[in-house]
């Protein structure tokens, strides 16, 4: 069984500042995914990490992924209140066509 | 485009009630889900379909069943609905990538918020 946790669970952290959020999983995977959900949203894309090293960046928000580790990180640089949702990981599954999710990591940025 | 959609937004039954919920997408994408998500517990699979006309049980499959006989419409049914189906349910779409089955990513409809008394 495919099994997906992030860590942390909750973050709170002050604008400015730098975080990590992990992901770690259990089974083989070339593949990982990045999404965002604002409060009462729906799930919005951020990155789609295709293969060992791949890294990809948008604003303040770097993904990076290491196959040999089973881990993505999702890197917080100076963190601004916009950035408050929270972020979940998925791997895709051995069949392919499917995607398992962590438990996402709900972060609030404060002042 | 209006991407996935999903109808209704909102729904409340009573124990024992049935409904459907309906998903449509209109970017000709092969694969369809239904996923379910609950405080703390991420999104967990219901029901797949991988093309018109077939469907496969996911992590939850219990206490719902879907159809898809249109490649752009994929419905999930609740025959009898209980408490324990209160939640928030999502609908995702995606396309295959290359010769196998591996699709690049879902895309998300806005949700249906179901609340079973």
């Amino acid at each position: 069984e495919l099994k997906v946790e992030q860590n942390p669970l909750f973050l709170s952290m002050q604008e400015g500042k730098n975080y990590t959020i992990y992901c770690n999983y259990s089974t083989t995977s070339d593949r990982l995914y990045w999404y965002r959900q604002d409060p009462g949203k729906s799930l919005e894309s951020l990155f789609v990490l295709l293969s060992n090293g791949a890294v990809k960046q948008e604003g303040r928000l770097m993904a990076s992924l290491d196959t040999k580790a089973r881990l993505s990180t999702l890197h917080i640089t100076a963190a601004v209140h916009d950035l408050s949702a929270t972020y979940f990981c998925a791997v895709l599954s051995n069949s392919g066509y499917a995607l398992n999710f962590g438990k996402g990591t709900s972060l609030l940025v404060t002042p | 485009n209006a991407g996935v959609t999903q109808t209704p937004k909102f729904r409340v039954l009573k124990t024992g009630q049935s409904m459907t919920l309906l998903c449509a997408q209109d970017m000709n994408h092969e694969y369809m889900y239904w996923y379910r998500q609950d405080p703390g517990m991420g999104l967990r699979l219901i029901h797949y379909s991988v093309g018109e006309g077939t469907t496969a049980k996911g992590e939850v499959p219990d206490g719902y069943n879907v159809s898809r006989l249109k490649k752009q419409n994929f419905l999930l049914g609740l025959e009898s609905a209980a408490p324990s189906q209160t939640s928030v349910y999502f609908c995702a779409s995606s396309y295959r990538v290359g010769q196998g089955f591996n699709i690049y990513e879902q895309y998300f409809g806005p949700g249906t918020r179901l609340t079973v008394t």
